[in-house]
């Protein structure tokens, strides 16, 4: 089975302080993604990364950084810690291959707060 | 960016009873998948369905698509309490990056004992 495995479940921060939040896969994928969820928003996708290195925006990207040193690792960095960011903060991995067809796993979550 | 839609937003039901939740779509699509989500935690992928395919079945769960429509539904039989969730249909875009997944908003089901 596919784990991914968030660094926190919760965490506490204030404003202005800088955030890491790490995300790991095991199952060798090539794709990862992080979203962050809202009520009423759905899942807003924020960067994704479909290799080592390589990085994209997503729809929400103001705000965030991200970082893939390694295919197994993918990291959300806040820079600057805002209120508007308090949020439930979600890792997934998908593979392309064929047969994979862009199923996603996805982490427990880490549930943010900004004070 | 373009996302799908899910209705109902919320629904009730009692124990043993059927769940239907419909899932709209705006693109031509690769499939549709189907998410579930227990409260407060990371989703679980339920079932993928091709775009030339019209029906799967997995367990209690059958899912419909209708292309020409631009529509599918998730059909829960006999539910149980445990099925208590919210569910999400994801789209997998033709064009474009179709690593992205395009995702709804979202149904809340309550299964009442």
């Amino acid at each position: 089975d596919v784990k991914v495995t968030q660094s926190s479940r919760y965490l506490v921060k204030r404003t202005g302080e800088k955030v890491f939040l790490e995300c790991v896969q095991d199952m060798d994928h090539e794709n990862m993604f992080w979203y962050r969820q809202d009520p009423g928003l759905g899942l807003r996708l924020i960067y994704f990364s479909y290799d080592v290195k390589m990085k994209e925006k997503g729809d929400i990207p103001e705000g965030y950084s991200v970082s893939r040193e390694k295919k197994e690792r993918f990291s959300l960095i806040l820079e600057s810690a805002s209120t508007n960011q308090t949020s439930m903060y979600l890792c997934a991995s998908s593979s392309s291959g064929t047969g994979r067809e862009d199923t996603q796993y996805f982490g427990p979550g880490t549930r943010l707060t900004v004070l | 960016s373009q996302q799908g839609e899910e209705d109902p937003q919320a629904l009730s039901i009692q124990e043993g009873e059927n769940a239907t939740m419909n899932c709209s779509y705006k693109t031509s699509i690769n499939n549709l998948q189907w998410y579930r989500q227990n409260s407060g935690r990371g989703l679980v992928h339920l079932i993928l369905i091709r775009s030339n395919e019209r029906e799967k079945h997995s367990g209690r769960l059958r899912v419909t698509l209708d292309t020409s429509k631009k529509s599918s539904s998730l059909l829960i039989t006999a539910s149980r309490a445990a099925d208590t969730a919210s569910y999400f249909c994801a789209t997998v875009p033709r064009a474009g990056n179709n690593r992205k997944l395009i995702w709804g908003l979202g149904t809340s089901l309550a299964v009442n004992p």
